[in-house]
Formats: C-alpha cells, structure tokens, sequence
C-alpha cells in the first residue's frame, strides 16, 4: 500500500519567495494534519482537516501560511512570502476513524 | 490538562541487550496510546498502539509496551537491541474520542553501541 506521500522531498529556496509544499494522504483516509519539526520546538502541528474541511488551524504561525485540501487525494501548505526562520522539516500525515496518523517522509526546506 | 513525558532525552545501551524507553502519562479519560519513532531524516512511524484491549501490546521490530494504569505508565522495551534501532522515539497519548488532539512527548534518542 503506497504510504502518505509528500513533494518535494527537499526545497531550497531565497527568502522572499513563495513555497508550495505537497502532500497525498492515504486513500480513505478522511483527516490530515501538517506538522512542522524544528531542533527548538520539536514537532508542532499547524493544520487539520477533516473530510476536506480545515477544523483547527490555530497552530499556523501566521498570514504567510496558508493550506488548502481541495479534494480528498491531495493538500498544499503554501508559505508566501517564505523567511529564514521557516526553515523546518514540514511532515503531512492522515488517519480514518480512531486509528493512527501515518506520516509522509516530510519535506525539508530551507530558506536561504 | 493532558500531558506526556518521557523521562529520558537519551538513551545508551549496547548491542544484544535490552532497552527500556520510559513514558508516563497524565490523563483524566481513557487514554490512547502510542510510540512511533523516527529514523534519521524520515518521517516518523507508528511502532505500536494501546487503545484499551490487551493492557501488553506488541508492535513492528520485536518492541513491546506495557499499559499499567495504576503507575500512569507506558514504557516501551525490546529484549535485545539492534543497530537499526537507532533512532529517536516518541510517546503520544490522546483522548479517547478525539482523533486528532495528540499529546506529543519530547522524545527519546536511542544509542546502540556496538
């Protein structure tokens, strides 16, 4: 069974740009979740969505981010404009019912 | 409030012997539980799950983890550790009828020495 999957895998990017980063959940599974992994905070989570719908995003740190999941094979977290200070390992992850989060490999990105 | 910890941020122990990855919990409700861990620049997979059958769980890898309510406890072991168990281990606990509200422990990193 093919697992979460994110792109891209690492990103390298000047700051001021914007940052695309994208996440296929597991099929039928109906919750998905980004997090961010930093040395400083650990892993926080900044997103959840449930059936398509975002249901608590009061983990994303500002205006600059933004997340969509326009259908349910398919979410992107988008940072515009990105900074230094974003720079992170971004992880996506879904469930179905009660059951554990799966996670992708992440994307590491770092802004220059 | 809920809360997780895991009692050591590191853990050193040598090939062939076994570990002990120790985490309590604080909860007013029935509690899941997990451990995932995390191998170096990989996201993190789920090891094994606790949500209220058989108290002792078995997961992927030969670890294993005991539910002990009275001690609030959920200590994740193996009987001998590998190499490829170096990695870094997180403890979460969740409220029974809440999918998505994970309590994440700091984590602990494990150390094989050969």
């Amino acid at each position: 069974d093919a697992g979460v999957i994110q792109s891209p895998r690492h990103e390298v990017t000047e700051m001021g740009q914007e940052v695309t980063l994208r996440c296929k959940p597991i099929s039928g599974h109906n919750s998905l979740f980004w997090y961010r992994q930093t040395m400083m905070r650990g892993l926080e989570l900044l997103i959840y969505f449930n059936n398509n719908v975002p249901i608590d995003d009061s983990g994303m740190p500002e205006d600059r981010f933004s997340a969509k999941m326009p259908n349910a094979s398919f979410s992107t977290l988008k940072i515009q404009p990105s900074e230094p200070r974003d720079s992170a390992v971004y992880f996506c992850a879904s469930s179905g019912g009660r059951q554990p989060q799966h996670f992708g490999d992440g994307t590491r990105l770092s802004i220059l | 409030a809920q809360s997780v910890t895991q009692l050591d941020s590191h853990v050193s122990v040598s090939e062939g012997t076994p570990v002990l990855l120790r985490c309590n919990y604080s909860s007013s409700y029935s509690p899941s539980l997990f451990w995932y861990v995390q191998h170096p620049n990989k996201g993190l997979q789920l090891l094994l799950k606790y949500t209220s059958a058989a108290t002792l769980v078995k997961g992927i890898n030969g670890f294993e983890a005991e539910f002990k309510k009275s001690e609030t406890s959920f200590h994740l072991t193996k009987p001998s550790a590998h190499m490829s168990d170096a990695a870094e281990y997180f403890c979460v606990v969740t409220y029974m009828d809440s999918n998505y509200q994970l309590i994440w422990g700091a984590g602990t990193k494990l150390i094989i020495k050969p």
